[in-house]
């Protein structure tokens, strides 16, 4: 079984709708983060958490929230979503560990189209 | 805030060639380097990483890495690449003793290898 899990793998949905997008892990990380991928500029980081009662803002977090309802679970909202919202989206995790073994794990990505 | 530049945004190879991938970031303290691999369709996976220690790194599938600190740079080295090896390439880095550490992604490189 995968240890980072997303859902929907692929969504379609139209300008203005709410849509939500879940991350689920079993690796037992306390840091979930979620990225954007877009061709031609790699991983932007939207928001992360370090803890279930710690929400950061990434580069780009502007038109999206994001829910921490439990370690592992990490939840990204689009409240209205924009045809500039489409993209493929990653959920990561990583171990708090030591500072130095911040290793990312990825899950599979949610391509989401907004027409 | 540290960044990364990935200066490659392309790269086509034969089979059998020789592959250097080149990746610079701008921090001025600590630093931990990833390189990360997404293949056709895939998430990304781990590569390689520098935490500390030797500054030649190994990594899976025959890769290594080389991080100079003088040029601020850790490009990604394989002296015989295969066609399977034709993916998208991140490189990335982390500053795990900033108030802000989480990792920063390049513009990623996609590799191309003709059979």
């Amino acid at each position: 079984d995968a240890d980072v899990t997303q859902t929907p793998r692929n969504r379609i949905t139209k300008t203005g709708k709410r849509i939500m997008l879940e991350c689920s892990q079993t690796k037992g990380h306390d840091r979930m983060y979620w990225y954007r991928q877009d061709p031609g500029l790699g991983l932007r980081l939207i928001y992360y958490s370090f803890d279930v009662k710690d929400i950061n803002k990434g580069e780009i977090s502007d038109g999206y929230s994001v829910s921490r309802q439990a370690q592992a679970k990490f939840s990204l909202s689009l409240e209205s979503a924009i045809p500039n919202q489409t993209a493929l989206y990653f959920c990561a995790t990583s171990d708090r560990g030591t500072a130095s073994t911040d290793t990312q794990y990825f899950g599979p990505g949610t391509r989401l189209t907004v027409l | 805030a540290q960044s990364v530049s990935q200066h490659n945004h392309h790269v086509i190879l034969s089979e059998a060639a020789s592959l250097e991938l080149g990746c610079n970031y701008s921090y001025g303290g600590t630093v931990n380097l990833f390189w990360y691999v997404q293949y056709p369709g895939q998430h990304l996976q781990l590569l390689l990483k520098y935490f500390s220690g030797d500054p030649l790194v190994k990594g899976i599938k025959g890769f290594e890495a080389e991080f100079i600190k003088s040029k601020f740079s850790f490009n990604l080295r394989k002296p015989s690449v295969q066609w399977s090896d034709t993916a998208e390439y991140f490189c990335a880095v982390n500053a795990p003793y900033s108030s802000a550490s989480k990792i920063i992604f390049g513009s990623g490189t996609r590799l191309s290898i003709r059979p």
